[in-house]
């Protein structure tokens, strides 16, 4: 069945630090991709999305590109804040609608 | 401003007690969904329902129930029969079909406690 994969956490980053935060999926064909934040808490924002092979995402200043030949869309942002610290989810859009989630990773970035 | 509400935002609850928890949205969307977050287990499908009248059960439906009477609300009864019920309930809804790559959009969560 279809399922997501994420990179385990928790990632501890310096305030400016690059953030690389892996997805990995398994589906039939080429499901829409998304990414959810969660804030301490709160529930989830949508962040950013593609709907097909090769689109980029965009939003705040994270980025995450649909790429099909290693099923993957990986979330980045090339200077982190401390704002930034939260639970990154990826989701992948099912075969019957639903959104199927990542087991989320959590980032914290210190001043 | 348009949003999904999700109350009350603590809830306790003695053991062999049900409990319902409230999801109201005034979006006009068409699908409904519950989920249930634990610690390191991401987010896990409990019921979800595409119209009015009409529900599925997700992935760990067991000992929960769900009622669609209305479009904007969809509460979720927790019952004695759900065996480690303590976790943060979500709450989303989408537009209908045709809309799916919209995403959810979520309430604010229920943390639930039994005691």
């Amino acid at each position: 069945g279809d399922s997501v994969t994420q990179m385990e956490g928790p990632v501890t980053l310096s305030e400016e630090a690059f953030l690389t935060i892996n997805c990995t999926y398994t589906a039939t064909g080429y499901p829409s991709l998304f990414w959810y934040v969660q804030y301490p808490g709160e529930g989830l924002q949508l962040l950013l999305k593609a709907t097909k092979a090769d689109d980029k995402g965009s939003n705040k200043g994270f980025e995450a590109t649909y790429r099909k030949e290693t099923t993957s869309f990986h979330l980045e942002k090339g200077s982190v804040q401390v704002s930034d610290s939260a639970v990154y989810f990826c989701a992948l859009r099912g075969s019957q609608g639903n959104l199927i989630f990542g087991k989320g990773t959590k980032l914290s970035v210190k001043p | 401003d348009g949003g999904i509400t999700q109350s009350p935002k603590y809830l306790f609850r003695k053991e062999g007690q049900n409990v319902t928890l409230s999801c109201e949205q005034n979006l006009n969307h068409d699908a409904m969904y519950w989920y249930r977050q634990d610690p390191g287990q991401g987010l896990r499908l409990i019921y979800y329902s595409q119209i009015v009248n009409d529900f599925q059960k997700g992935d760990i439906a067991e000992g929960y129930s769900v009622s669609r009477e209305k479009k904007e609300s969809f509460p979720l009864t927790v019952t004695s029969a759900q065996k480690n019920p303590t976790a943060f309930y979500l709450c989303a809804s989408k537009l209908g079909p045709g809309y799916e790559n919209y995403g959810y959009t979520f309430g604010s969560g229920t943390r639930l406690t039994v005691v």
